[in-house]
């Protein structure tokens, strides 16, 4: 099993709709988690955090969910700009350290 | 600020062939790392380091090689390169000594083929 799992999409969803992703990771030891966005040929940069009690920012709205071990991002009236791959990230232990352990990414696509 | 910056931006390779892929950050940060980003796998720790003189393996170090001289530079070296090393590369820095405790900062990235 993956220590972080995401569905990889790709999402097709109409502008001004809501789109949720969820990310699953098999740690229940994990203490940090962040969603990061990757633009198409571009590197991933830090969309939020993810804090215990959920967090918002503008459109964007993060959930945490330790007894089930998953974390979900919601979009809200979603733009022709939120078209990008989704990363779920979580801090983790690899090998004894550390770490910061990627999903695989969910592709959006928000159509006009 | 530049932030983080990367060299080459591609590069093909044939197999056997050595290259050292750069990067550096301006921004003053201990820790720096190096993944890989391949289809359907997400991006991989090669190495990291948690200050200057201070090197460790990630998830997938085999066939590479890093050293940090200094806090600005981070350079990755590919031994002798194989097809299965064809992949995007993306060295990222942060402000802690560890991984997760604060954002990390990608550079642009190095796509590299080996024939």
């Amino acid at each position: 099993r993956k220590e972080v799992e995401q569905d990889p999409g790709p999402f097709n969803v109409p502008e001004g709709a809501t789109v949720a992703f969820n990310c699953t990771y098999s740690n229940s030891a994990s203490q940090s988690f962040f969603w990061y966005r990757q633009d198409c040929r571009k590197e991933p940069k830090l969309l939020m955090s993810v804090y215990s009690s959920g967090n918002e920012d503008g459109r964007f709205t993060a959930q945490l969910n330790r007894a089930s071990q998953y974390i979900s991002l919601l979009i809200r009236d979603s733009k022709l700009s939120d078209s990008a791959t989704y990363l779920c990230v979580v801090r983790g232990v690899i090998q004894g350290a550390q770490k910061l352990v990627f999903g695989q990414g969910t592709r959006l696509t928000i159509n006009p | 600020n530049a932030g983080v910056t990367q060299t080459p931006k591609f590069q093909v390779l044939k197999t056997g062939q050595s290259m050292t892929l750069q990067c550096a950050q301006d921004m003053n940060h201990e820790y720096m790392s190096w993944y890989r980003q391949d289809p359907g796998m997400g991006l991989r720790l090669i190495h990291y380091s948690v200050g200057a003189g201070i090197t460790d393996q990630g998830e997938v170090p085999n066939g590479y090689n890093v050293s940090r001289s200094t806090t600005e530079d981070f350079p990755l070296r590919l031994l002798s390169a194989a097809p299965s090393q064809t992949s995007v590369y993306f060295c990222a820095s942060s402000y802690s000594g560890a991984a997760g405790y604060n954002e990390q900062f990608f550079g642009p990235g190095t796509r590299l083929t080996v024939l």
